[in-house]
């Protein structure tokens, strides 16, 4: 199984709204992250996990709050969001968070987020 | 500081045409890897090919290849016979060797439309 799972695929959502984004791996990989992108831009890094701990926080608002149940889960919990927060979240992984490895991140399809 | 060029917005092609995506970077870092991604319509990232700053060979992979110089900092990735289902927005993608996070830096990718 050489996939990342996300769900949902689509999702819209209230600014008062709480609202979990889902991610999925089976490939033991024990790296995870969290992307968004904007239509015409590429993925900005959000979160990276590396052995079910966050390692990397890349300022982001606490309206995002990541979790990581085990190592082949990661979640996104969305609360109070603005209407700038929509955009594609795109979930990943990798064997490991070093490069020193062949360890290209493979990514999820992506969840389409639409805040109203 | 990283950075990724890629000056081309968008490039349309007529199917059968060879095209060339380039990308040009900035590192001090002696060790960084280079990559190239994919995104259809679909949404999810495809992960193409790795390069590591020690390896100029370049790389040929079907239809795909790539000329990797250091002397330029460049990074150009060719589609030769080009089909509709290329047709895609492409990402260059640079990592410092020292960051040893999984954190990338993208371009802001090229937009190839292949028309039939």
């Amino acid at each position: 199984d050489t996939e990342v799972t996300q769900t949902p695929k689509h999702l819209v959502m209230g600014m008062t709204n709480k609202k979990s984004l889902k991610c999925e791996q089976h490939m033991g990989h024990r790296a995870m992250y969290w992307y968004k992108q904007k239509a015409k831009k590429p993925p900005e890094l959000m979160f990276v996990y590396s052995y079910e701990k966050l390692s990397i926080n890349e300022s982001v608002p606490s309206r995002f709050s990541p979790e990581c149940p085990n190592s082949s889960l990661l979640n996104l919990h969305l609360h109070a969001l603005q209407p700038e927060d929509s955009a594609l979240y795109l979930c990943a992984s990798s064997l490991r968070t070093s490069l020193l490895l062949d360890n290209e991140q493979f990514f999820g399809p992506g969840t389409r987020l639409t805040v109203l | 500081a990283q950075k990724v060029t890629q000056a081309q917005t968008e490039i349309s092609v007529v199917e059968k045409e060879d095209v060339t995506l380039d990308c040009v970077y900035e590192t001090r870092d002696t060790t960084y890897y280079l990559f190239w991604y994919k995104q259809p319509p679909s949404g999810e990232l495809v992960f193409l090919i790795r390069r590591n700053s020690f390896d100029e060979q370049n790389e040929i992979s079907g239809r795909y290849s790539w000329n990797f110089q250091k002397s330029t900092s460049s990074f150009n990735f060719t589609i030769t016979a080009s089909q509709v289902v290329d047709s895609a927005v492409y990402f260059c993608a640079l990592s410092e060797a020292n960051t040893n996070a999984g954190k990338s830096t993208f371009g802001d990718g090229t937009t190839l439309t292949v028309k039939p």
